[in-house]
């Protein structure tokens, strides 16, 4: 099957600095990317979609100047959350569809960002 | 609003049993479900899919019911292993929408 690389895995970063995470298809071109948000024993919740060489999409609520994301390459999609604050603390997930079907949409292992 | 729900969020079960994990959906325009599952720290893993223009799709020990009338979606586990302990999420496509809408996940504990 597919491979999304997500790095890293966990972090740990003071209040007022800046995080980057990044997402990657390994063996596959995804024009198409999604960051999602899941706080614990709750759903994931859709951030935004990251389209190739266009400005990300994002769902209502989630401030774009806070959660940069920039979609550089067919294999590359990179999530950052700027002047993290305790409340930004939550399990980060990108997925990455191969093709057009859902069938193949592929997640990564998440992110766990903890705000001190 | 729109949502996608479910009934139970723990369901306990016997290793052997079969298992019956629900979600209701609320969105009639929805066309396409999907369940995946989702373990400690990880990312949710695509389990099976159906259309709308289906009632029920099989894999291998997993079956799908979809239930348009009543906007029902479950998902079967034949025989529950310990390896499928684990919280379960249904998650659909509106029409029109390039992204997923999960539900609110069912965890699955299985006792030896």
């Amino acid at each position: 099957g597919a491979v999304v690389s997500q790095h890293p895995s966990r972090v740990i970063c003071k209040s007022g600095t800046s995080v980057k995470i990044e997402c990657r298809s390994l063996d596959f071109q995804a024009t198409t990317m999604f960051w999602y948000r899941q706080f614990p024993k709750q759903s994931l919740m859709l951030m935004a979609t990251s389209n190739e060489g266009s400005k990300a999409t994002y769902e209502q609520g989630v401030e774009k100047d806070k959660f940069l994301i920039n979609h550089a390459s067919l294999t590359l999609s990179t999530l950052t959350v700027t002047s993290a604050h305790p409340e930004d603390s939550s399990f980060y997930i990108c997925s990455a569809l191969k093709g057009t079907g859902y069938e193949k949409l592929f997640f990564g292992s998440g992110t766990q960002l903890s705000v001190l | 609003g729109e949502s996608v729900g479910l009934h139970l969020p723990t369901l306990s079960v016997q290793e052997g049993d079969n298992s019956i994990i629900n979600c209701a959906y609320s969105n009639s325009a929805s066309d396409y479900f999907i369940w995946y599952k989702q373990e400690s720290g990880k990312g949710p893993q695509f389990i099976i899919d159906i259309r709308s223009n289906m009632d029920k799709r099989q894999g291998q020990r997993v079956t799908v019911l979809l239930n348009k009338t009543v906007k029902h979606l479950s998902l079967q586990i034949a025989a529950t292993q310990p390896g499928d302990s684990a919280v379960y999420f249904c998650a659909e496509n509106k029409a029109g929408r390039r992204a997923l809408t999960f539900g609110s996940g069912t965890r699955l504990q299985v006792q030896p």
